[in-house]
């Protein structure tokens, strides 16, 4: 079956760790995205991708890095300057460039700190 | 700037009734809606879609219409079922805007008790 995986489902940080999210996904989408979601809010862009080897910063990406070296990996990294990261991490895909295209979720990260 | 704003929650309803879901939007270029929904400690999925103004979108018992008068997308569904639970977010797209990033409203939570 298609569809995108990301691991781990919880993950805790210490302070002053870089942590990394993974997010695979085998639908051949050439898009793909991350989002952040908070309690009691709607989802905002971190960072997307429309192409291998290319990304663009969202509405909120200080104190994150991001990679796709593979059209089909786009892992995540929360580095130390994210004051706050507790959240819920919601990575996305789809065919292609926004407009009508739809988007599909993997299941998230949670991510805690210690 | 583009946003999307819904109903506050929590909805709360008996099995077989009525449920609608509002959700309203601002947009400067010509959006594509969604609603999407969100089980506990799940990612989204898409519930239904509509790429233009008159268009209905339909999936599992919801519908919603695309209305560009009212700048208006609300989620209708006849009978829920207690299985309905869960968060609904409408959201949107416009092409060209960081990649078609999706906009959220803040979610609806609603319950359906037996």
């Amino acid at each position: 079956d298609g569809g995108i995986t990301q691991s781990p489902k919880y993950l805790f940080r210490k302070e002053g760790q870089n942590v990394t999210l993974s997010c695979e996904q085998n639908l051949n989408h050439d898009a793909m995205y991350w989002y952040r979601q908070d309690p009691g809010q709607g989802l905002r862009l971190i960072y997307y991708s429309q192409i291998v080897n290319d990304f663009q910063k969202g509405d909120i990406a200080e104190g994150y890095s991001v990679s796709r070296e593979k059209k089909e990996s786009f892992p995540l990294t929360v580095t130390s300057a994210q004051k706050n990261p507790t959240a819920f991490y919601l990575c996305a895909s789809s065919i292609g460039e926004g407009g009508s295209e739809t988007q599909y979720f993997g299941p998230g990260t949670r991510l805690l700190v210690l | 700037g583009d946003s999307v704003t819904q109903m506050e929650g929590p909805v709360t309803l008996s099995e077989e009734a009525f449920l609608t879901i509002n959700c309203t939007y601002t947009a400067t270029g010509y959006p594509s809606l969604f609603w999407y929904v969100q089980y506990p400690g799940e990612g989204l999925q898409l519930l239904l879609k509509a790429t233009k103004a008159d268009d209905k979108g339909s999936n599992k018992g919801f519908e919603a219409t695309y209305r560009k008068e009212t700048t208006s997308f609300h989620l209708e569904k006849g009978s829920v079922q207690v299985s309905d639970s869960a968060v609904y977010f409408c959201a949107l797209t416009i092409l060209h805007n960081q990649g078609g990033k999706l906009i959220f409203g803040q979610g609806t939570e609603l319950s359906v008790k037996p």
